[in-house]
């Protein structure tokens, strides 16, 4: 298998764009995770999805920001519009869970936001 | 509640020295812990993990070991190499959940 899959790796855009960054969870695995990484506030978990259902997003920073999981193969986060404070690395993860199995969350690679 | 608390870093070690890195979690009930490791320009991915109590956890001669008395799961390692340069997180997942909740990291440099 590939790994947890994201793109872009890097995106640049400026102050008032629309981004959406997007994630292809390992095949097989039913729960996927969104997390941000800054430098300030460290690994912060934005929200998670149980087969395609939201679970928690209470780690989502404010309305511009919005998460999906049409299917069990694809993610994608969204924020709109895009503010200078949102540069940061954004992660998703991905794991297996049965409620009495879990595997460890797999990580992918990140995409590097910059907002100009 | 759950969180994580981990040593600050930054950490610097001549090779071939001892590491420990403190951790220690505050959790209801029984969680997994975790130790995840993040070289450069790359994701997480695990090092290690423990599920129970006194349960240890090791790879690539790293080691933690899972203290329910004293609510800690320190990493350790004998012998340090540059290649092992990287930030460390400490993670608990809270039994029966499958959301984890991650320690601020602690960047360790190890220098020849």
């Amino acid at each position: 298998d590939a790994g947890v899959i994201q793109s872009p790796r890097h995106e640049v855009t400026e102050m008032g764009q629309e981004v959406t960054l997007r994630c292809k969870p390992i095949s097989g695995h039913n729960s996927l995770f969104w997390y941000r990484q800054t430098m300030m506030r460290g690994l912060e978990l934005l929200i998670y999805f149980n087969n395609n259902v939201p679970i928690d997003d209470s780690g989502m920073p404010e309305d511009r920001f919005s998460a999906k999981m049409p299917n069990a193969s694809f993610s994608t986060l969204k924020i709109q519009p895009s503010e200078p404070r949102d540069s940061a690395v954004y992660f998703c993860a991905s794991s297996f869970n049965t409620g009495f199995r879990n595997t460890e969350a797999f990580f992918g690679q990140g995409t590097r936001l910059t907002v100009v | 509640g759950n969180s994580v608390t981990q040593m600050e870093g930054p950490v610097t070690l001549s090779e071939e020295a001892f590491l420990t890195i403190n951790c220690t979690y505050t959790a209801t009930g029984y969680p997994s812990l975790f130790w995840y490791v993040q070289y450069p320009g790359e994701g997480l991915q695990l090092l290690l993990k423990a599920t129970k109590a006194d349960d240890k956890g090791s790879n690539k001669g790293f080691e933690a070991t899972y203290r329910k008395e004293t609510t800690s799961f320190h990493l350790e390692k004998g012998s340090v190499q540059v290649s092992d340069s990287a930030v460390y997180f400490c993670a608990l997942r809270p039994f029966g959940a499958n959301n984890l909740f991650f320690g601020t990291g602690t960047r360790l440099t190890v220098i020849p």
